[in-house]
């Protein structure tokens, strides 16, 4: 759930379960999405995008669906594995203008073996 | 072939310091963001590149934040006279195209300034 302060949400499962990030987004103008995973003391790292054109899009063992009516995107992870452990960031590419991609507060993931 | 490079990977910086923080991105990349990252937080927009030219500055905090890209590769974020509230991660991106709407960042990992 959501807390304050330095902690981020936490989503904690089980090695095999299958999971579900979630971000709502600010910008009903923006048309481009992306989901990045940071582990620990590394930079954000591209998982998949999507484009506001589509409502789902799938990659291997991760699928983004995006419902731009209520500005919200998803992450599942299909058979979470220790090594997704990670936080996961929604970023959101507003139109127009220069591309500055903008980051959402991010979710932890924690896979239990 | 070799991805974003960052340097230093840590600095520490006494309040009052400058300090310069160096970013190599991916070779051919016209791109280039800074993001500051404050902990527990995302990546928060400080300046964008676009070959030489520094076309948003917006995200820099104050004017004692300064950054540069000369020959349109390396980059460089400097911070005069720091202060404990610059402690954060510094991230560097770039990404290949120019003005291009809508493509993924490619990050280093990242300065860790701690100032004391």
């Amino acid at each position: 759930g959501e807390s304050v302060g330095l902690h981020l949400p936490t989503l904690s499962v089980q090695e095999g379960d299958n999971s579900i990030i979630n971000c709502a987004y600010s910008n009903s103008a923006s048309d481009y999405f992306i989901w990045y995973k940071q582990e620990s003391g590394k930079g954000p790292q591209f998982i998949i995008d999507i484009r506001s054109n589509m409502d789902k899009r799938q990659g291997q063992r991760v699928t983004v669906l995006l419902n731009k009516t209520v500005k919200h995107l998803s992450l599942q992870i299909a058979a979470t594995q220790p090594g997704d452990s990670a936080v996961y960031f929604c970023a959101e590419n507003p139109t127009g203008g220069s591309y500055i991609p903008t980051f959402g507060r991010g979710t932890s993931l924690i896979v239990h073996p | 072939g070799a991805g974003v490079s960052q340097s230093p990977r840590y600095k520490v910086a006494k309040r009052g310091q400058d300090v310069a923080l160096r970013c190599d991105p991916i070779s051919g990349h016209v791109s280039l963001f800074w993001y500051q990252q404050a902990l527990g937080q995302g990546p928060e927009f400080l300046t964008y590149f676009q070959n030489e030219a520094q076309l948003d500055k917006s995200g820099l905090p104050s004017d004692r934040f300064f950054a540069e890209r000369p020959e349109g590769s390396v980059s460089t974020l400097k911070i005069q006279r720091t202060q404990q509230e610059d402690s954060a991660v510094y991230l560097c991106a770039s990404s290949p195209r120019q003005g291009a709407k809508g493509e993924k960042l490619f990050f280093g990992s990242g300065t860790q300034l701690s100032v004391l």
